[in-house]
């Protein structure tokens, strides 16, 4: 069956600090993999998909960036968080070709 | 782009309750998914409808695929205190790489 992984659970960072959140998908190959962030509890927010290795597609401008250096492997990344880069962030995947999405556990960020 | 509006935004329910929450589209979909979130948690996927018409249950959860496509119905029978949780409706998002569009989301709230 398939699994995904997201690490770490939580993180407190001081603004201007670097981040580096990281996702895995076990069980299937080549999936579409997707960042959300999520404010408050409320509304699901779509930062990046990728539809195979080093293709990155970006859905929003922002301070973040994410790179697909394995196939199950996505991270999201910022060289200098700011406050409101705060959020709980979700990494998914899908089957090529399917809609259906499956969700990680999320990181909760807090940036001071 | 695509919207989808979901009501009621909260309910606040008395254990036993049944509740009924939907979502409509302002376009056709060919397929519409409900999850849960509960306080912390990644969403989980409820029920996939792809059918017009189509009736699906997962124990006491019901979803309904709306007849005209542009909407779907969620109902949850005799809730209990672990239904609480944020409840999103999504759909396609219209594109190749199976980008979802979710709803803003029902917040329910169960008191024993």
């Amino acid at each position: 069956s398939q699994t995904i992984h997201q690490w770490p659970a939580t993180l407190v960072q001081p603004v201007g600090s670097p981040l580096s959140l990281e996702c895995t998908v076990e069980g299937t190959s080549n999936p579409n993999l997707y960042w959300y962030r999520q404010a408050a509890g409320r509304g699901l927010q779509l930062l990046f998909y990728s539809v195979g290795i080093g293709q990155i597609s970006s859905e929003v401008p922002q301070n973040l960036s994410a790179s697909r250096p394995q196939d199950r492997q996505f991270i999201l990344s910022s060289k200098k968080l700011l406050l409101s880069d705060s959020g709980f962030y979700l990494c998914a995947w899908s089957v090529q070709g399917q809609e259906t999405q499956y969700f990680g556990p999320g990181t909760r960020l807090l940036v001071l | 782009g695509q919207q989808l509006n979901q009501s009621p935004q909260s309910m606040f329910i008395q254990e036993g309750e049944d509740v009924s929450m939907n979502c409509t589209s302002s376009s056709i979909f060919n397929t519409w998914l409900w999850y849960k979130q509960e306080p912390g948690e990644g969403p989980v996927l409820l029920i996939a409808l792809y059918k017009a018409g189509e009736l699906t249950s997962n124990g006491r959860l019901t979803a309904q695929f709306g007849i005209t496509r542009k909407d779907s119905f969620l109902n949850i029978s005799a809730s209990i205190p672990s239904d609480v949780g944020i409840y999103f409706c999504a759909g396609p998002g219209g594109t190749s790489y199976g980008k979802l569009t979710f709803g803003q989301g029902t917040i329910l709230t169960v008191h024993p």
